[in-house]
């Protein structure tokens, strides 16, 4: 079964400085999809980022970028000019490839302050 | 277009009793997946609706289930409450086509069980 591991529960940051998010996972598969999501405290999940597994390149989203090791299977989160409306907890995320899978195993979250 | 809508928000019920969640997919969307998230355990998935099919199922007991109708809204039921079962229900549509698309989730229903 996949796993997903977030080892940072809380994480903080600086108003305009630049934090990383750590995620790990485990799969045998070589076709999936990763994702970061973030929820505030209104508890409604909003996708920051995603990452297909066939692609070396890795995703950016404005300040939000990952850094995918496919190898190691690491998947961590870099947020650039931390904003204030950044603080929320982040969700790592895996789903496996192909048409029929919409299942996500998600890690346990990382709860991230922003201090102004 | 409008996001994917829950309801009710906020759930009070007793142990024992049976309850029924309904989420409302973003308009063309014919997949929906419900997550239970519990501070102990996480976010888990229970299942996926796609065409008024299950298609994916998590690992949870029979007493939850669900379906979904001929214009994608879904429902999920609980019977027999326990008082693990409080949590925030999430569900989260897609168009159900596969790929890198993205789920889009609802608010969700807060349920807590006495």
């Amino acid at each position: 079964a996949q796993t997903v591991t977030q080892s940072q529960p809380e994480m903080s940051v600086q108003e305009a400085e630049t934090v990383t998010l750590s995620c790990t996972y485990d799969t045998s598969e070589s076709d999936y999809y990763l994702f970061w999501y973030k929820q505030p405290p209104s508890r409604q999940m909003i996708l920051v980022i995603r990452q297909e597994a066939y692609k070396q390149q890795n995703a950016t989203e404005n300040r939000f970028s990952v850094n995918f090791q496919k190898a190691a299977k690491s998947f961590s989160l870099k947020i650039s000019d931390s904003q204030l409306g950044d603080a929320a907890m982040y969700f790592c995320a895996y789903r496996l490839g192909g048409g029929s899978n919409y299942k996500l195993t998600f890690g346990k979250g990382t709860l991230l302050t922003v201090n102004p | 277009k409008a996001g994917v809508t829950q309801t009710p928000r906020y759930l009070i019920k007793t142990r024992g009793q049976q309850v029924t969640l309904s989420c409302s997919p973003i308009s063309g969307h014919r997949s929906v997946s419900w997550y239970q998230q519990t501070p102990g355990q996480g976010l888990q998935f229970l299942f996926e609706y796609f065409s008024e099919t299950q298609r994916n199922k998590g690992n949870f007991p029979g007493r939850f289930s669900g379906r979904q109708f001929s214009n994608s809204r879904s429902e999920m039921n609980v019977s027999t409450l326990e008082l693990g079962d409080s949590a925030l229900y999430l569900c989260a549509s897609s168009t159900g086509t596969g790929g890198k698309e993205t789920q889009y989730f609802g608010p969700g229903t807060r349920l807590l069980v006495l």
